[in-house]
């Protein structure tokens, strides 16, 4: 069966710090990744995906930055963090196929102070 | 622009008091509509796919319905542990031989003993 790993769970950084959080999938091969951010009253916002190995597509202008040196790592980063980069972080993997749904980690809270 | 809507935001309910949860979607070209449990801290747990109008899906106290325009997650005599938020979501293209998902904000549902 397929599983996904995504860490650390929780991350207090500094402000202008940089920022490495890293999304692993098992039992799978050439899946879709995803890079969502969810905010309080605000839903999942999707900040990055990728169809394969070195593919990614931003959805939103940002100081974060994405990544996918191998078929099943997705590395979200950032070179400086700033105080509203402060959320709940998650990775999630789909087959690669319309109507399939996305299956996540369980998240990294990232506070920025 | 695809646009996802639950209602309510929040519910309380007794143990054994059964409802409904509402998802209203406006989308272009549905490939798939989605229903997802979420405990505090932990990421999003896929429940069920619903693809076409008509279609339902079961399990355990909960049951999904799709209709053209909205989606209702019905709970059927809710325990304690079935509290958490409930989020949608919709799948349509979004050009290029890819998916774009669509996020409502979520019903916090709580059941009361």
């Amino acid at each position: 069966s397929q599983t996904i790993h995504q860490w650390p769970a929780t991350l207090v950084q500094p402000v202008g710090s940089p920022l490495s959080l890293e999304c692993t999938v098992e039992g799978t091969s050439n899946p879709n990744l995803y890079w969502y951010r969810q905010a309080a009253g605000r839903g999942l916002q999707l900040l990055f995906y990728s169809v394969g190995i070195g593919q990614i597509s931003s959805e939103v202008p940002q100081n974060l930055s994405a990544s996918r040196p191998q078929d099943r790592q997705f590395i979200l980063s950032s070179k400086k963090l700033l105080l509203s980069d402060s959320g709940f972080y998650l990775c999630a993997w789909s087959v690669v196929s319309g109507g399939s749904p996305l299956h996540f980690g369980n998240g990294t809270r990232l506070t920025v102070t | 622009e695809d646009q996802v809507t639950q209602s309510p935001e929040a519910l309380r309910l007794q143990e054994g008091e059964s409802s409904s949860l509402n998802c209203s979607y406006t989308v272009s070209g549905l490939r798939g509509l989605f229903w997802y449990r979420q405990d505090p801290g932990k990421g999003p747990e896929f429940l069920f796919t619903l693809y076409s109008a008509g279609e339902e899906k079961e399990k355990e106290r909960l049951k999904a319905t799709l209709t053209k325009k909205e989606s209702f997650l019905h709970i059927t005599a809710p325990k304690p542990e079935d509290s958490a938020t409930y989020l949608c979501a919709v799948q349509a293209p979004s050009g290029a031989g890819s998916y774009q998902l669509t996020f409502g904000k979520g019903t916090k549902l709580s059941v009361i003993p």
